[in-house]
């Protein structure tokens, strides 16, 4: 397998404009994770799903931001509209439940740069 | 609720010592422990888990992580350090009752000095 793919690896945008990031969670995983990483917060979850549903978005910031896993094979992490301090790192990650003490696997992470 | 304290932010080491990343954990029930590195501009690796087999756990590169609940710590260490080891460490808790969420420590960052 080739881990969990996380596109695009950089993206720039401009304040207001709506960004999307994707992600593709390792076949077979049924948890999906959202991760944030900024200097001064540190990574942060922001929603995670469980065969497809949400189940925890209590980490999301506000309403601008949504996320979706319309199938087991991909999600999406969408910024409408998009600010300055949206700027950030954003992790993908995703596991498998059925195992004890599994752990998570990351994708490379989408370095976001709001201007 | 789970939480994770990783209690140095910063650790410094000359090349060939030892290495200790201190973290101390919060759950109310039995939990997952694992620790991430992260080079710069890198995604998270898992370096080792705990698994409720072994309190002694050991890694990848030659760390090992000792599971204490009566001191509910989980410290990372290494004999001897090696320059490609300077990484940032994170140390991770997570339990199925919580639906399998990764709660992550704050990260501690590992200088090796040649």
């Amino acid at each position: 397998d080739a881990g969990v793919i996380q596109s695009p690896r950089h993206e720039v945008t401009e304040m207001g404009q709506e960004v999307t990031l994707r992600c593709k969670p390792i076949s077979g995983h049924d948890y999906l994770f959202w991760y944030r990483q900024t200097m001064m917060r540190g990574l942060e979850l922001l929603i995670y799903f469980n065969n497809n549903v949400p189940i925890d978005d209590s980490g999301m910031p506000e309403d601008r931001f949504s996320a979706k896993m319309p199938n087991a094979s991909f999600s999406t992490l969408k910024i409408q509209p998009s600010e300055p301090r949206d700027s950030a790192v954003y992790f993908c990650a995703s596991s498998f439940s059925r195992a004890m003490n599994t752990e998570a696997f990351f994708g490379q992470g989408t370095r976001l740069t709001v201007v | 609720a789970q939480s994770v304290t990783q209690l140095d932010s910063h650790v410094s080491v000359s090349e060939g010592t030892p290495v200790l990343l201190r973290c101390n954990y919060s759950s109310s029930y039995s939990p997952s422990l694992f620790w991430y590195v992260q080079h710069p501009n890198k995604g998270l690796q898992l370096l080792l888990k705990y698994t409720s087999a072994a309190t002694l756990v050991k890694g990848i590169n030659g760390f090992e992580a000792e599971f204490k609940k009566s001191e509910t710590s989980f410290h990372l260490t290494k004999p001897s350090a090696h320059m490609s080891d300077a990484a940032e460490y994170f140390c991770v808790v997570s339990d199925l009752r919580y639906g399998n969420k990764l709660v992550f420590g704050a990260g501690t960052i590992l200088r090796v000095k040649s």
